[in-house]
């Protein structure tokens, strides 16, 4: 089966500086999600990845999938308090259904 | 658009007692899915469906969970009789059917065990 490792596990950063978070597959990656879950919330969608070497963006997030297919990073610029929050990974199994990694608790401190 | 939709949001049971969960998918969704998110882990795939039939059940524990969804739209996850280790977050998503369809939260059940 699938598994999926993300690191780091929890990141505290200072209002305004940037950050990556990686999630390293031990299979291929079909299809990579990154969803973003605030405390006592539902999962929200941020990208989708399924190319080698693709790269979406959104506002200050920018998701990269590396040409192997097997590892995947999100990174985000000038970060702000409303970033915080725990950031999952997810791949794309048979079926649409997602195995998730670990996720990564993001503190932003103002 | 309204969201998926569960309830109660939160549940606070003792023990070898039973409990359900409701979800109600965003309308026209055909796939419905049902995960466990155990505090500080991400979630994990207790059942599919694919309108009223399901697809994946592999990680569902069937000697104490049940889950179905009749008509094809809403559905109920139960667990009888509840155990500790059951303590967890039960979120429900819905997505259009195939492959590669972004998975809509709702934002979950938070199940104590006592």
């Amino acid at each position: 089966s699938q598994e999926l490792e993300q690191s780091p596990q929890s990141l505290i950063v200072q209002e305004g500086k940037n950050l990556t978070i990686n999630c390293t597959s031990s299979k291929t990656l079909y299809g990579l999600y990154w969803y973003k879950q605030k405390y006592g919330e539902g999962l929200i969608f941020l990208m989708m990845l399924q190319k080698g070497g693709e790269e979406k963006s959104h506002e200050k997030i920018t998701a990269k999938l590396d040409e192997k297919k097997q590892q995947s990073s999100l990174h985000i610029t000038a970060s702000q308090p409303s970033h915080a929050g725990i950031y999952l990974c997810g791949a794309d199994g048979a079926g649409n259904m997602l195995t998730f990694g670990g996720g990564t608790r993001l503190m932003v401190k103002p | 658009e309204a969201g998926v939709a569960q309830s109660p949001r939160y549940k606070i049971i003792e023990k070898r007692q039973s409990v359900a969960f409701w979800c109600n998918p965003i309308s026209g969704h055909a796939t419905l899915y049902w995960y466990q998110q155990i505090l500080g882990q991400g979630p994990k795939l207790l059942i599919q469906f694919q309108n009223n039939g399901v697809v994946d059940d592999s990680q569902l524990p069937k000697d104490r969970f049940s889950a179905e969804r009749l008509k094809g739209v809403d559905s109920t996850l139960k667990i009888q009789p509840a155990k500790l280790e059951d303590s967890a977050v039960y979120l429900c998503a819905s997505s259009t059917a195939g492959v590669y369809n972004e998975q809509f939260f709702g934002p979950g059940t938070r199940l104590t065990v006592l």
